[in-house]
């Protein structure tokens, strides 16, 4: 058990919709980044956040929104839901959000998401 | 962050050591190398980190050669729980890890 969690653990939408992905960090880390893994690529990075603020961005595409909020936990908003969103959603958390190199970023259990 | 180089998949029987490779000849000096691996569709699950000197914990342990340009990940005793894929990956202090294609590791009873 890392100590990050995510909610649901499945989620299964259609297209158009809208869905929000929860994550609570571990207890001390301020850092929350989101990845994205889909069957036919792996783990992408989205987009992180450090103690509320938008730290860095990926391959994160513009129908994909994120907020960190006063508690330190994190959502992950899809909107216009396409076929091919579908797959597995982690979320990682870290101590701090700058240059630290041997600052280790710890995964939660991951959601995913299913678009039909 | 440097790129690595990793096999696709190796196999391991059950009890014996696995000895993962991984290739990062054009790492730099203040780059780490961190191990971490995805069993099925889990969170991918931190296993070690070093830098410069050969590292041990609880997991496995992680050699580092001289030049810093490979590394290799042991697990001394492998079980059939620890059929995962294996990710290799250099950092600087990148806000993001990037995640190449790992090995595939298939321990055999």
């Amino acid at each position: 058990d890392s100590g990050v969690t995510q909610t649901p653990k499945h989620l299964i939408t259609a297209t158009g919709q809208r869905v929000t992905l929860r994550c609570s960090p571990r207890s001390g880390d301020l850092s929350v980044y989101w990845y994205q893994q889909s069957l036919d690529q792996g783990l992408q990075f989205l987009i992180q956040y450090y103690n509320g603020e938008e730290r860095a961005k990926g391959n994160i595409l513009e129908r994909f929104s994120a907020q960190q909020f006063p508690d330190l936990h994190s959502e992950l908003n899809l909107s216009s839901l396409e076929l091919g969103d579908s797959a597995l959603y982690f979320c990682a958390s870290r101590k701090g959000g700058g240059q630290g190199a041997a600052d280790t970023q710890y995964f939660g259990p991951g959601t995913r998401l299913t678009v039909l | 962050d440097a790129k690595t180089t990793q096999p696709t998949s190796m196999d391991c029987a059950e009890g014996r050591a696995a000895n993962l490779p991984c290739n990062h000849s054009t790492i730099s000096g203040n780059e780490y190398v961190y191990w971490y691996r995805q069993i099925h569709s889990q969170g991918p699950q931190y296993i070690i980190h070093g830098l410069k000197n050969n590292e041990t914990n609880e997991m496995a342990s992680l050699i580092i050669t001289e030049d810093r340009k490979s590394s290799t990940l042991i697990l001394p005793h492998a079980t059939l729980r620890d059929t995962a894929v294996y990710y290799c990956i250099v950092r600087t202090g990148a806000n993001n890890l990037f995640f190449g294609t790992g090995t595939r590791l298939t321990v055999i009873p």
